[in-house]
């Protein structure tokens, strides 16, 4: 199964802050990688696929970047409601595998 | 609006079976690939299971395979999750997901609890 791996495990950044999550593919997935955030207790939320399509209604101050192994998750402008543990998913291959998590902090 | 509502988590005792289901409402659920996806406590999410539109093309998580079965029904719009020999490391919050470019719509969940 292809692991993914992400960095950092956890950072805290204050508002109007520009953030950057990596994710790394253990072998390439092309551009099959999609970012997830999600809040305590709520469903994850789809906010980028194929790397670095943003899905509707998500706001312009998410971007993502990458191919093939190593991927980015870029929010420009860190807004409050912002904190919440962001997950990257590599849909090119079966088992389908999420990576551990980033969790973000709002000072 | 588009939907996705999962239901039949509970608690059960390792070794026995639990049905859940995932009905759709509000886009045409046979053109979508469907997808179940859990969640261990304090744990990031898991992809257990694909099913594509017409169930040609079904796939399980290596630790899920034998034990869990997906199915879906086009014409009731819905989807399920057969499991059986359940383990207490299959507790966790169990998703269904719309499969859309990725991941794009899912459930607010139902909790499955293997405990004696």
């Amino acid at each position: 199964a292809i692991q993914m791996t992400q960095s950092p495990s956890s950072l805290s950044a204050s508002v109007g802050d520009r953030v950057t999550v990596t994710c790394r593919a253990s072998q390439g997935i092309r551009n099959n990688l999609g970012w997830f955030q999600q809040l305590p207790g709520k469903a994850p939320k789809l906010l980028i696929y194929a790397a670095s399509s943003l899905q509707d209604g998500v706001p312009s101050r998410f971007s993502g970047s990458g191919y093939d192994t190593d991927f980015t998750l870029t929010i420009t402008s860190l807004q409050p409601e912002d904190s919440a543990t962001y997950y990257c998913l590599q849909n090119d291959y079966y088992p389908f595998t999420f990576g551990p998590g980033t969790k973000v902090d709002v000072k | 609006e588009e939907l996705l509502v999962e239901s039949g988590g509970g608690l059960v005792k390792p070794g026995g079976s639990l049905r859940l289901s995932c009905a759709a409402s509000g886009f045409s659920f046979s053109v979508y690939g469907m997808n179940w996806v859990r969640q261990a406590p304090g744990k990031g999410p898991q992809w257990v299971s694909s099913i594509s539109e017409g169930s040609d093309y079904i796939y399980y998580e290596d630790s899920v395979k034998g034990r869990f079965t997906i199915s879906r029904d086009n014409v009731e719009n819905s989807l399920s999750l057969q499991m059986k020999s359940l383990r207490p490391e299959d507790t966790g919050v169990y998703y269904c997901a719309r499969a859309l470019n990725i991941m794009d719509l899912w459930g607010q969940g139902t909790t499955v609890t293997v405990s004696s």
